[in-house]
């Protein structure tokens, strides 16, 4: 089961930073925070990954909190096509198999305002 | 080129017919998955196969079998397909299932309708 927190829904202009929140305060020292997005109609698409330190990348930067149970997912400036559900992960275990999965939650909604 | 592809991008059919999805990743990567997305929205695991052997194997009725021929394909065969079936289904790949490192690459979906 997803072991994430994220608002259902959030709205931003565009042009304008838009800061994505996502809580996992049960997240053990070894989970990798995973963002994911899916435009309409299309299949997820990876936006970054980070362990502890703060990532950034040409989608986006991953604020990861001190403690790790918290992480901000920041687009600098907005697009139409932002627009999406953006998914909050952490990687799961799979016991015994030796290997780990990534378990959707129900994101985020992001709408962006002309 | 397109990294993980899905065929068909639709498939509409009727109850009790067994159907297949087939899916190619050009990327190389060890992992390869199937997801289903029903009509609330949420994703959820289904198989997950690596080098050829299965990993990952969620409770999903025994009328779906996935086959892998070799690294780069993972095909989805359903057998007497259910109205509750229908929803999209999603491949995927990764270099490996260790996500440290690594990220995974979904393909377009397949809208599976059964009427």
């Amino acid at each position: 089961d997803a072991k994430t927190t994220q608002p259902n829904s959030m709205e931003s202009n565009e042009e304008e930073p838009v800061h994505l929140p996502c809580n996992h305060s049960t997240i053990s020292g070894t989970d990798y925070i995973h963002w994911y997005r899916q435009l309409p109609s299309q299949g997820p698409e990876y936006v970054i990954h980070g362990l502890t330190s703060n990532v950034n990348n040409r989608m986006a930067s991953l604020a990861i909190a001190e403690d790790r149970k918290s992480s901000t997912l920041i687009l600098h400036r907005a697009t139409l096509r932002d627009a999406a559900v953006y998914y909050c992960i952490l990687r799961d275990v799979r016991s015994g198999a030796g290997s780990y999965q990534l378990t959707f939650g129900k994101g985020t909604k992001l709408s962006v305002i002309p | 080129d397109t990294a993980v592809s899905q065929t068909p991008k639709y498939l509409v059919t009727q109850m009790g017919n067994d159907k297949s999805i087939k899916c190619e990743q050009n990327l190389g990567h060890d992992t390869m998955y199937w997801y289903k997305q029903d009509s609330k929205k949420f994703l959820k695991i289904m198989f997950s196969y690596n080098n050829k052997e299965l990993i990952i194997n969620e409770t999903v009725p025994n009328r779906f079998s996935p086959k892998s021929p070799d690294k780069a394909h993972l095909n989805l065969h359903i057998n007497s397909l259910e109205l509750g079936d229908s929803a999209v289904y999603f491949c995927a790949s990764s270099q490996d299932s260790t996500f440290s490192t690594t990220e995974a690459f979904f393909g377009q979906g397949t809208r599976l309708t059964v009427v």
